[in-house]
């Protein structure tokens, strides 16, 4: 079965401060991997995500990810945490076998000033 | 640009009443079409997709339905609404690919009494 796993459920960091917030992914075929983030009583909007090529994708608002094939992993990163970064963040994955999208179980991320 | 848009923002209703929720998009043609259901704001479950009107796949058996009378129309519904389906509705569109992004409404926080 396919799945996506967001080990953390909260992840901390203060402003200013590198952050990462941590995907794994299991698929059949050839993944096609997503972030989302979602602020309060709102729906998610899209962050960036990969389809092929490059490893390294940048995305909205600062933040990137890295598709490692190897680990089956996807972790977003930024270089420096700002406080309005604080929300909720889902992972997501579909594959070349199902165009169906899954998704993580999110990780909230608080940035402290 | 595309747009869309999703009616209630919220709904509080009894036991046993019925439901109807609406979403629409603007800006672009035969999208496909996405209802998912997030509780207690964490994972998302879709429960169905639409590739064009009339057509309407269902991923979890349970007492709602959907419609697509519209092309840019998707409507969510229940003859009888049970406490357990609770919970913040989310509607979503993308272009007909599997690797497109899909893009995702304000959603509708419906409380079941």
């Amino acid at each position: 079965a396919q799945s996506v796993a967001q080990p953390e459920d909260q992840v901390n960091v203060a402003e200013g401060n590198p952050l990462t917030v941590k995907c794994t992914y299991s698929v059949s075929g050839n993944p096609y991997l997503f972030w989302y983030v979602q602020y309060p009583n709102r729906g998610l909007q899209f962050l960036l995500k990969y389809i092929t090529g490059d490893n390294l994708v940048k995305g909205s608002y600062g933040f990137e990810a890295e598709f490692n094939k190897s680990q089956t992993s996807f972790h977003l990163k930024k270089p420096s945490a700002l406080v309005s970064d604080s929300a909720l963040y889902f992972c997501a994955a579909s594959s070349s076998n199902t165009g169906k999208l899954i998704f993580g179980q999110g990780t909230t991320l608080q940035v402290k000033p | 640009s595309q747009t869309i848009h999703q009616w209630p923002a919220t709904l509080v209703q009894p036991v046993g009443s019925p439901l109807s929720l609406e979403c629409t998009v603007e800006g672009t043609s035969n999208p496909n079409l996405y209802w998912y259901r997030q509780a207690a704001g964490r994972g998302l479950q879709l429960l169905f997709y639409s590739v064009g009107i009339g057509q309407i796949s269902s991923e979890v058996p349970q007492n709602l339905s959907a419609s697509r009378p519209q092309d840019r129309q998707f409507i969510l519904s229940s003859k009888k609404l049970l406490l357990s389906d609770s919970g913040f509705y989310l509607c979503a569109w993308s272009v007909q690919a599997i690797t497109d992004t899909q893009y995702f409404g304000p959603g509708t926080r419906l409380t079941v009494l």
